[in-house]
């Protein structure tokens, strides 16, 4: 799978749009770019996936450049409760093995008042 | 629909005991997996069951880690005789299919081996 790259901490404040980027510049042509969100004692949980252009649902919005190095996943006016760790796992969602994601670091991001 | 769900959330042992850990997935999720995040680490793949069988063990550090999945519902994870650097936080998830975008992960059993 791609190696990711993202920041190690960001902090907003509640109202904001928090925009998280993810580098991967060795992604292959079946890769998709999924985030992930993981609260304190909880384990992650799938908030987004896409392949290119622009991915919305009710939670997030996920923006790929055509040249798919990057990504980036937008957070539209944060709450407090959108304080958890980031990830991003660029892999072929279909028959990728588990045994080959990577979650990386993480983007640790804290929502302040 | 109760999510995947993990006993005990926490526990403290010391180092040469056996600990048991337990997942039960969601009701029809024939994927179950291990995974766990050992102090300061990136979390990390164990073990990929399909129903009662072990698709890939190729994460499991060591044989005094042994997981079991008998009759294809909950799973277990003794680590026996524990070892300071297990200590970690062990995830399971589950899924129908095997694409990972599709797996529900437990809260997590937080494990301290002192």
């Amino acid at each position: 799978l791609a190696k990711t790259t993202q920041p190690i901490s960001m902090d907003s404040y509640e109202g904001q749009e928090v925009n998280i980027t993810c580098s991967h510049n060795n992604i292959a042509t079946n890769d998709y770019i999924t985030w992930y969100q993981q609260f304190p004692s909880q384990g992650p949980r799938f908030i987004i996936q896409g392949y290119k252009t622009k991915v919305t649902n009710e939670v997030a919005s996920l923006f790929i450049p055509a040249d798919r190095k990057s990504s980036t996943l937008s957070l539209p006016r944060v709450s407090l409760s959108d304080t958890a760790v980031y990830y991003c796992l660029v892999g072929d969602t279909r028959y990728s093995s588990a045994s080959k994601i990577i979650f990386g670091s993480g983007t640790r991001l804290s929502i302040r008042p | 629909e109760a999510g995947v769900t993990q006993f005990p959330s926490h526990s403290v042992i010391e180092k040469g005991q056996t600990v048991t850990l337990r997942c039960d997935p969601i009701s029809g999720h024939d994927n179950l997996y291990w995974y766990r995040r050992v102090m300061g680490k990136e979390i990390k793949f164990l073990l990929h069951f399909v129903k009662e069988s072990k698709q890939d063990e190729s994460g499991m550090p060591n044989n005094r880690f042994l997981a079991e999945r008998t009759g294809g519902t909950y799973s277990t994870l003794k680590v026996q005789p524990a070892e300071l650097e297990d200590s970690g936080v062990y995830f399971c998830a589950s899924s129908l299919g095997t694409g990972f975008a599709e797996q529900y992960f437990g809260p997590g059993t937080r494990l301290t081996v002192t």
